[in-house]
C-alpha cells in the first residue's frame, strides 16, 4: 500500500525565520513523484514544489526547498524567510503508476502558523 | 481559460438520497481524481481514473461510485450507503504521463452537507 505520513499536525514559526515540515512515505516502487501542496483558507490547492524520485538533486523554488532522502523515504519541506502569506495547510503527496493508472496519495497535512 | 470546474459549490442532501457531484476539465488531461477532505484533515482518495471507461478504487471508495464516459468529465455519486457523507470534496486532474510537467490541478471543491 502507498501511504504518506506527516507527523506534525501543527507548526508555528516567527516571520522571517525558517521552518521545516516533515513527510515520510511508504512504497515498494522505484519510480515516483513527490509534491508539496499548500491549501490556504480559500481551500484552493496550490503546488509549492515537486521532486522526481529519479533525480538526486533536491528541488528548490525560491524560498522553498526540499530534503529528499530516497533510502529513508523522507521528503521534508523547508521554508526560508517565512512570510505571513505562507500561513496555510501544507500537504505532502506521492504519485506512482500502478497497473497503468497514476495514483496520487496525500498525507494528513500540517497547519503552519506564521507569527508576526 | 483552461481549468477544472466542480459544481455545485454547496450541496445539501437528505439522508437516504443519492447525489452526484460534477467535475469537468478542459485541460486535455488523462488522469482524474476524487478526494474527500474532513475538517482539519488530509485528502483521502476516493476514486481515480487514467482513461475513459476505466477507473480504480482509492482508499475510501465504499459508498461512492464514479463514471468516466468522456475524457473531460468524471462525476462522483455519493450513495445512500455512505454513512457519513458530509465533507468537502475535491476533484483533480493531471496529464497522466510519467515524465514532464505532471502536477495535479484542482477544482474549487464542493461542500456536501446531509440534512
Amino acid at each position: 500500500a502507498q501511504t504518506v505520513t506527516q507527523s506534525q499536525p501543527e507548526m508555528s514559526v516567527q516571520e522571517a525565520e525558517t521552518v521545516t515540515l516533515s513527510c515520510t512515505y511508504d512504497t515498494s516502487e522505484s519510480d515516483y513523484y513527490l509534491f508539496w501542496y499548500k491549501q490556504p483558507p480559500s481551500r484552493q490547492m496550490i503546488l509549492v514544489i515537486r521532486q522526481e524520485a529519479y533525480k538526486q538533486q533536491n528541488a528548490t523554488e525560491n524560498r522553498f526547498s526540499v530534503n529528499f532522502q530516497k533510502a529513508a523515504k523522507s521528503f521534508s519541506l523547508k521554508i526560508s524567510d517565512s512570510q505571513l502569506g505562507d500561513a496555510a495547510m501544507y500537504f505532502c503527496a506521492y504519485r506512482v503508476r500502478i497497473q497503468g493508472a497514476q495514483k496520487l496519495v496525500f498525507g494528513q497535512g500540517t497547519r503552519l502558523t506564521i507569527n508576526p | 481559460d483552461g481549468g477544472i470546474t466542480q459544481s455545485p459549490k454547496y450541496l445539501f442532501r437528505k439522508e437516504g438520497q443519492n447525489v452526484t457531484l460534477s467535475c469537468e476539465q478542459n485541460l486535455n488531461h488523462d488522469a482524474m481524481y476524487w478526494y474527500r477532505q474532513d475538517p482539519g484533515q488530509g485528502l483521502r482518495l476516493i476514486y481515480y481514473s487514467q482513461i475513459v471507461n476505466d477507473f480504480q478504487k482509492g482508499d475510501i471508495a465504499e459508498g461512492y461510485s464514479v463514471s468516466r464516459e468522456k475524457k473531460e468529465s468524471f462525476p462522483l455519486t455519493v450513495t445512500s450507503a455512505q454513512k457519513n457523507p458530509t465533507a468537502f470534496y475535491l476533484c483533480a486532474s493531471s496529464i497522466g504521463r510519467d515524465r514532464g510537467n505532471t502536477e495535479a490541478f484542482f477544482g474549487q471543491g464542493t461542500r456536501l452537507t446531509v440534512v
